[in-house]
């Protein structure tokens, strides 16, 4: 299976911080990466898709970037609610595979 | 709108067994590739299985394979996971989601609520 390496396990940051979060694969993925943002109790909500596509309704301060096996996303701006855990995925082959989640705590 | 709404979770002694259940509705269920994903307690996410719309691909997690059954009835919009030899390690809060292609890409766009699982004796 893919190893999907994400870091920081968690970060520290104030609104209007910019913040970026890495996802390293075992293997050449492609773009078959997607982002999603988790809060607690809540469902998982897809931000980014083939690694840089803007989901619909998603604020363009979400950004992602990245092929191969290095990943990056991009939050340009904190916002309050941005504070949540934000998990990898890759989607290039089975089985799908998730980084270890990066926890975005207010400063 | 598009919905999922999970089921059937609850409280089942280890070695037990559990189905559960995903009602879909805001699209055609028909047309999709279905999945179910799972988080443990304070941990992160993991996927557990996939459905291709007609049933003709089915892909599971080594972890589950061989005690869990995914299926779907596209005629009542549903998906299920039948989960058989339950373990403590099974014990998670269990998420259906859609799965959707942009061209080449892949997203998991929609995601019901979850139902809880618990493994105890």
């Amino acid at each position: 299976a893919i190893q999907m390496t994400q870091s920081p396990s968690s970060l520290s940051a104030s609104v209007g911080d910019r913040v970026t979060i890495t996802c390293r694969a075992s293997q050449d993925i492609r773009n078959d990466l997607g982002w999603y943002q988790q809060k607690p109790g809540r469902a998982p909500k897809l931000l980014i898709y083939g690694t840089s596509s803007l989901q619909s309704g998603v604020p363009s301060r979400f950004s992602g970037s990245g092929s191969g096996t290095d990943f990056t996303l991009t939050i340009s701006s904190l916002q309050p609610e941005d504070f949540a855990t934000y998990y990898c995925l890759q989607d290039f082959n089975y089985p799908w595979t998730f980084g270890q989640g990066t926890k975005v705590e207010i400063k | 709108e598009v919905q999922l709404v999970e089921s059937g979770g609850g409280l089942v002694k280890p070695g037990g067994s559990l189905r559960l259940s995903c009602a879909a509705s805001g699209f055609t269920f028909s047309s999709y590739t279905m999945n179910w994903f799972r988080q443990a307690p304070g941990k992160g996410l993991e996927w557990v299985s996939s459905i291709i719309s007609d049933s003709s691909h089915i892909y599971y997690a080594d972890s589950v394979k061989g005690r869990f059954t995914i299926s779907r009835d596209n005629a009542k919009n549903s998906l299920f996971l039948q989960m058989n030899s339950l373990r403590a390690e099974d014990m998670a809060v269990y998420y259906c989601a859609r799965e959707t292609r942009s061209g080449w890409d892949r997203a998991f766009d929609y995601w019901g609520q979850g139902t809880r699982v618990t493994v105890s004796s």
